[in-house]
């Protein structure tokens, strides 16, 4: 079964400085995807990235950046020079391209890390 | 534009009295999906649907239903709700891509 461990609950910084959120996932499958999730304040879920299980290329989106590393089963996400609108909770996600046509739309949820960006 | 609607955003209720929570897509998706999520628990799966009239179990489907009788939309229905639904509702829908998420319905059952 597949399982996406997010080990920090809370994470607090100060504006500026830069920070990574981890995620670490299990899975049986080869192919299989990863996602990056951000819950904000007011509650919406809003997709900031999705990556497949054959392309281990660092991406990187403005301050973001992701480390996909198929040797550890790690994703992580890194904000560089972080900003008080970063404050939200951020969901690692996978989902496994099963044999049934819903393996591939199944996602499996961390349980979440909440980042606090102090002025 | 391209969205996830859900209604209500918020709902209280009482135990046993039957609600829907409705959900609907403009983007012709074919995958529809409910999450509930609750503080320390991330988001779990309810109930899918990959198209009309076909729907499957999630991770806790107990004490729910959904229907897809349309393509567009994707209702969820607590016939019996009970305190333990209190939670964070999300409808998504998907075509392949990453799933779109509507903007969460707040379910109190007192």
């Amino acid at each position: 079964a597949q399982k996406v461990t997010q080990a920090q609950t809370e994470i607090s910084v100060v504006e500026k400085e830069d920070v990574t959120l981890d995620c670490v996932y299990e899975t049986r499958d080869t192919t299989y995807y990863l996602f990056w999730y951000k819950q904000p304040p007011s509650g919406e879920l809003v997709f900031l990235i999705r990556r497949n299980s054959f392309d281990e290329q660092n991406e990187i989106s403005g301050r973001y950046s992701w480390n996909f590393q198929k040797s550890t089963s790690s994703f992580n996400f890194t904000i560089t020079a972080s900003q008080v609108v970063d404050s939200a909770v951020y969901f690692c996600a996978l989902s496994e391209r099963a044999y049934s046509g819903a393996g591939s739309y199944q996602l499996t949820f961390g349980k979440g890390t909440k980042l606090s960006v102090i002025p | 534009e391209a969205q996830v609607t859900q209604n209500p955003r918020y709902l209280i209720t009482v135990t046993g009295k039957k609600l829907t929570v409705t959900c609907s897509q403009n983007m012709n998706h074919e995958y529809m999906s409910w999450y509930r999520q609750d503080p320390g628990l991330g988001l779990r799966q309810i109930y899918y649907s990959m198209n009309v009239e076909v729907t499957d179990k999630g991770d806790v489907p107990e004490g729910y239903k959904v229907s897809r009788k349309e393509k567009r939309n994707f209702p969820l229905i607590l016939e019996s709700p009970s305190p333990n639904q209190t939670s964070l509702y999300f409808c998504a829908s998907s075509l392949g891509g990453p799933l779109h998420f509507g903007n969460g319905t707040r379910l109190t059952v007192t």
